[in-house]
């Protein structure tokens, strides 16, 4: 089954500085990959996601690149800000499963 | 907010007793997913219910089980509960089952098995 693989699992940024979150995942077949930013207390929420005919995707200050070749799809946001302190998890769906896997997380800490 | 909703917020239940969670699902939405996501960790799919029937399952127990009534709202059954399945419990609506279709989640539910 797939498997997804994120790091850091912990990133501290100074406000206005910009923040890269990486991922790898195992399945090939995989062709949906989203990204959920979760704050203390609350369920995640989704930020962007990406579908496998595109390489990448922007909104804002937030973009997502994808590799299906090397398996592995980034988040990056830019001019950081305190309010994006969170826990963010990546995730990959594949063509054959139901279920959506997520990686472990990494916790942003954007200093004032 | 993502217009999906889970009630209780928290609940505390002991060794071997059972739990109902509750969802509704997003206007428009027919499809609903659960996740249990333990402390640290990402989510973990549990299954999807999609038109009131199970589609897909993910590697839990038996023990825990599910419904989805017309309206399209949703329960998470878990029996015979263990120490281990203190988590949150996330419920995600798609307003299809495809598997591209992007998923809201809830604010989920806390349960604590003592």
């Amino acid at each position: 089954g797939e498997n997804v693989e994120q790091h850091p699992s912990t990133l501290s940024v100074q406000e206005g500085d910009s923040a890269v979150i990486k991922c790898t995942y195992s399945d090939s077949a995989s062709n949906y990959f989203p990204w959920y930013k979760q704050e203390l207390g609350k369920g995640p929420q989704l930020i962007i996601d990406i579908r496998s005919n595109v390489g990448e995707k922007k909104d804002q200050r937030i973009a997502v690149t994808l590799n299906k070749t090397a398996k592995h799809f980034s988040l990056h946001i830019t001019e950081t800000q305190p309010e994006d302190s969170a826990v963010y998890f990546c995730a990959a769906s594949s063509a054959f499963n139901n279920d959506m896997r997520f990686g472990a997380g990494t916790r942003l800490t954007v200093k004032p | 907010e993502t217009g999906v909703t889970q009630s209780p917020t928290h609940l505390i239940k002991t060794r071997g007793q059972q739990v109902t969670l509750r969802c509704s699902s997003q206007s428009g939405h027919n499809t609903v997913s659960w996740y249990q996501q333990a402390l640290g960790q990402g989510p973990q799919f549990i299954f999807q219910y999609y038109r009131e029937e199970e589609n897909g399952r993910g590697n839990f127990p038996p023990r825990f089980s599910g419904l989805q009534f017309p309206n399209y709202s949703s329960e998470l059954n878990v029996n015979a509960l263990e120490l281990d399945d203190s988590a949150l419990y996330l419920c995600a609506s798609s307003i299809d089952r495809g598997r591209l279709e992007t998923q809201y989640f809830g604010p989920g539910t806390r349960l604590l098995v003592l």
